[in-house]
Order: structure tokens, then C-alpha cells, then sequence
């Protein structure tokens, strides 16, 4: 079974503190890995998804890697807007795209001004 | 507008009765879904279709029902509503293939 733990659960920064969250998944074979970002009441709204072991993408103050059992999101002087829970997930077995996701709890980033 | 549309985003039943939540979407996607969060469990995937004619059970889909009624409506109905059915339920939308999952504002639904 597809597991994808994040972690830490919640991480709060000063503005302009960088830092990075861990997304570590065990799946029998990655086809995808996707980033969101969630602000409270909120959909998650799609940010990234990494394909293989070594791609990086950014967005911003968001910068995605990957590799065989783990990715990365780092946020590089993050600001308060920053502050959101972020996501990850991996497609279910048997799927080759971004369908029927198994999510991550999250990860709740609190930047403080 | 919202590409994907959710009714009502909140509204408390109580213990028994039936309750329907509508989704209906503008991007032309053939895939919908309905998931659920909760605390500490995360996203969990109740029902998904992946065209009108298409509807499959996700990893909880006891004490719901769902129905397709056009490409762009998918609705997810609790026949009797029960306490821990009380979530937030988020209806989303893919391309097929598609390899991004849009997600709707959410219903907070409450059940007593």
C-alpha cells in the first residue's frame, strides 16, 4: 500500500527564514508527485508535480526537488502569505497520471511578520 | 466565477436524515471526484468517475452515494447522515488524462 508521510506537522518561520518541508513516500514505482498548497476553509490549489529523481521546479519562493524516496519543498525568505498548509501526494497504484491521489497530512507553515 | 462549484459550503443536519451535495464544474473535464478531510487523516477519496457511465468506489465510500448527472454535475449524497460524517468535502476535477487534480472551495457539512 502507497504511504506518504510529511513532515514536520507544523513549522513556523520568521519572515525571511528559510527553511524546508519533507514530503517521504514508499510507493512500488513513482508516477508523479504533486505538490498543493491549502489555506484554511480553502481547496488545495495545485502547485507542482515532479515526474523523476532529480527534477526540480519553483515557483516564487517555492522550489520543489525530488528524489527515489523524498522530496522537498523549500521556501526561500518566505513572507506571512506564505503561511498555508502544503500537501503532497502520489497517484494510487494503477494510475499514470494525476488521478486518485493519495494525500500527505500536511504540513502547516506559519510565517510570522 | 469558480471553475468547480460546490452546494451548499455549509450546512448542519441532524443525526438520520438525507443530505445531497452538488458539485458542477467549467472545465470541461470528463473526471470528477469527491474527497473527504478530516483532522489528523488528511484527504481520503470517497468516489470518483471518470465519465458519465463511470463510477467507482474510492477508500471510503460506505454510508455515501454519488450520481453523475451530465459531464460537468457530480453529486455525492449521504443517505443517512451519521456524527462522524461530519467533514469537509471537497469535489475536484482532472482531465483525462490529466495529470493535475483541480479541487473545489469545499462544503463543510455537520452532522448532529
Amino acid at each position: 500500500e502507497d504511504q506518504v508521510t510529511q513532515s514536520p506537522e507544523a513549522l513556523r518561520l520568521q519572515e525571511g527564514e528559510s527553511s524546508s518541508l519533507n514530503c517521504s513516500y514508499t510507493v512500488s514505482g513513482l508516477r508523479g508527485l504533486f505538490w498543493y498548497r491549502q489555506d484554511p476553509g480553502k481547496g488545495p490549489e495545485f502547485l507542482f508535480t515532479l515526474y523523476s529523481a532529480g527534477e526540480e521546479k519553483e515557483k516564487e519562493r517555492l522550489k520543489a526537488t525530488l528524489t527515489k524516496k523524498e522530496s522537498f519543498l523549500h521556501i526561500t525568505a518566505p513572507k506571512p502569505e506564505d503561511s498555508a498548509t502544503y500537501l503532497c501526494a502520489v497517484p494510487e497504484v494503477g494510475e499514470t497520471s494525476g488521478s486518485r491521489l493519495t494525500f500527505g497530512e500536511g504540513t502547516q507553515l506559519t510565517v510570522n511578520p | 466565477d469558480a471553475d468547480v462549484t460546490q452546494t451548499p459550503r455549509n450546512r448542519i443536519t441532524k443525526t438520520g436524515k438525507r443530505i445531497m451535495l452538488e458539485c458542477s464544474q467549467t472545465k470541461g473535464h470528463d473526471r470528477m471526484y469527491w474527497y473527504r478531510q478530516d483532522p489528523g487523516l488528511g484527504l481520503r477519496l470517497i468516489y470518483y468517475s471518470f465519465d458519465v457511465k463511470d463510477i467507482n468506489k474510492g477508500e471510503i465510500s460506505d454510508g455515501y452515494s454519488v450520481s453523475r448527472q451530465a459531464q460537468a454535475k457530480f453529486s455525492l449524497s449521504l443517505e443517512s447522515a451519521i456524527p462522524n460524517q461530519t467533514a469537509l468535502y471537497f469535489c475536484a476535477t482532472s482531465d483525462n488524462p490529466g495529470n493535475t487534480i483541480y479541487f473545489g472551495e469545499g462544503s463543510w457539512l455537520t452532522v448532529v
